[in-house]
């Protein structure tokens, strides 16, 4: 079954302590992406990569890092997580639009919902 | 600065009405317009514009972009409550670079 997959669904952690969450597609596509979703604020992109090394800034990286050594992985971390990191995160993979009136399927995964205290 | 400003936040329907939500946009740079669904999990693909004028169209769903007055409009007919979801709308503004309105909830009553 194509999906997209993030690990952890949920996470309480505190100030400052790093953490990972993971991202896996098997669907063999080039790009790969990171949303966070908060009220109000509609879905904000924090990071995506177009194939493996090749990343880029979104609309909000900062007090993120990710990396992009496997097609299939795109691992969002954070290195100090502050309270104004509690949101919920999308991770999505799509083969890159065409443009020109095709499809732009970007597969979403399930979310992850963070809380930092 | 990029902006993609949905409108209105929220509605409430009657079944069988028809709701129309508003997206426009002032970017630097425009691919493409995208409308997402996104109920009580992630968000679902519905439509990619990027010529003026053209309408999709997907069951009782269509939508229509105006890249002159910088605008896109989603038309749902005949709503179901099973319409009921947060309706988000997104610039590409190049290759993979997405920004995203703030979305319209709606909500259609039995």
């Amino acid at each position: 079954e194509a999906q997209v997959t993030q690990n952890p669904r949920y996470l309480i952690t505190v100030t400052g302590k790093k953490l990972t969450v993971t991202c896996s597609q098997n669907m063999n596509h080039e790009y790969m992406s990171w949303y966070r979703q908060d009220p109000g604020l509609g879905l904000r992109q924090i990071y995506y990569s177009m194939n493996v090394e090749v990343t880029d800034k979104g609309d909000v990286p900062e007090g993120y890092k990710v990396s992009r050594k496997e097609k299939r992985n795109f691992p969002l971390i954070l290195e100090s997580p502050s309270p104004n990191q509690t949101s919920l995160y999308f991770c999505a993979s799509k083969v890159p639009g065409t443009g020109g009136g095709g499809t732009d399927t970007q597969y979403f995964g399930p979310g992850t919902r963070l809380t930092v205290l | 600065e990029d902006k993609v400003v949905q409108s209105p936040l929220s509605l409430v329907v009657h079944e069988g009405d028809t709701v129309t939500l508003n997206c426009s946009y002032e970017v630097t740079n425009f691919r493409s317009l995208l409308w997402y669904k996104q109920e009580k999990k992630a968000p679902t693909f519905l439509f990619m514009l990027t010529s003026s004028g053209i309408e999709k169209k997907s069951g009782r769903l269509s939508s229509i972009l105006d890249k002159k007055e910088l605008f896109s409009i989603l038309n749902i007919t005949a709503t179901q409550t099973g319409d009921s979801a947060i309706y988000l709308c997104a610039v590409e503004l190049r290759w993979g670079k997405l920004q995203f309105g703030a979305g319209t909830q709606v909500v259609v009553t039995p």
